[in-house]
C-alpha cells in the first residue's frame, strides 16, 4: 500500500540553524500538509500546499516557515533559523483531492530537538 | 470555528473489556469527522471517518464510532479490548472555512491491562 515516507526521523540541531524537513508524499496525491505535534500537545496544522503554491497557512507558520516541492516527488518544510520551541514532532500528509471529506494519509514524523 | 474535545487524557481497560473512547465536537456546519490512532514511534493511521452517510461507521481493527448530532458526540468503541490496542487516539474534524486542514483533538492515551 502507498505511504507517506519522511526523512530523517529525528533531527537534532543547534539553535539559529536552518533544517530541512523532507516527505515524499503519496504519488497520484496533489494535496500537501504540514503538521506539528510539540511533546505532549496536540497535533496543529502547519501549512497546505497544492498546485506549487500555498493554500492555506496558520499563524504558527511565520517567516521562519517555507515549504517547497522542489521536484516530482519531494515536499519539504525548512526552518530558517530555529528555535528552541520548534523542537517538536514534525507531521507530513497529502491527500489525493483537496475536500473535507478526503482521507489525508500522514507520514511517520521527524523529530526535531532544537537545543 | 470546528473543534473537537477529547474527554480523558488517559484511559485504563483490562484485555477483554469493552473500549469508549469520547469525543465530542462543535461545528456550525455539518461536521465531518476522523479517528487516527498514533502507535508508538509512528505517525498517525486512519481509523475511520464520518462523511455524512451512515452514522455508525465501522472502522479498522474492529473499531467503530457513532455519530450522534443530538449529543454533538462521535465515540469510538471496540467491543474487546486487546494488547495491541494500546496507543494515542485522536478525534478529528475536518475544516469548514475554506481550507482542508484536520483539527484535532488532544488525543486520549489507552492503557490496556493483562
Amino acid at each position: 500500500e502507498p505511504e507517506v515516507t519522511q526523512t530523517p526521523s529525528h533531527q537534532v540541531t543547534q539553535m539559529g540553524q536552518e533544517v530541512i524537513l523532507r516527505c515524499v508524499p503519496i504519488s497520484n496525491h496533489l494535496y500537501f500538509y504540514w503538521y506539528r505535534q510539540i511533546l505532549g500537545q496536540k497535533v496543529e496544522f502547519l501549512v497546505s500546499f497544492y498546485n506549487n503554491e500555498i493554500s492555506e497557512k496558520s499563524e504558527i507558520f511565520d517567516d521562519q516557515f517555507s515549504v517547497e516541492r522542489p521536484d516530482g516527488s519531494n515536499f519539504t518544510l525548512k526552518i530558517r533559523s530555529t528555535k528552541l520551541e520548534d523542537s517538536a514532532m514534525y507531521f507530513c500528509a497529502s491527500s489525493q483531492v483537496g475536500s473535507r471529506t478526503d482521507t489525508q494519509y500522514f507520514g511517520p514524523g521527524t523529530r526535531l530537538t532544537v537545543l | 470555528a470546528q473543534s473537537v474535545t477529547q474527554l480523558g487524557s488517559h484511559v485504563s481497560v483490562s484485555e477483554g473489556a469493552l473500549v469508549l473512547l469520547r469525543c465530542n465536537y462543535s461545528s456550525s456546519v455539518p461536521p465531518y469527522l476522523f479517528w487516527y490512532v498514533q502507535y508508538p514511534n509512528q505517525g498517525l493511521q486512519l481509523l475511520l471517518k464520518y462523511t455524512s452517510a451512515a452514522t455508525l461507521v465501522k472502522g479498522i481493527n474492529g473499531f467503530e464510532a457513532e455519530f450522534k448530532k443530538s449529543e454533538t458526540s462521535f465515540h469510538l468503541t471496540k467491543p474487546s479490548a486487546h494488547m495491541s490496542d494500546a496507543a494515542e487516539y485522536f478525534c478529528a474534524v475536518s475544516d469548514a472555512t475554506g481550507g482542508f486542514k484536520t483539527i484535532f483533538g488532544a488525543g486520549t492515551r489507552l492503557f490496556v491491562k493483562a
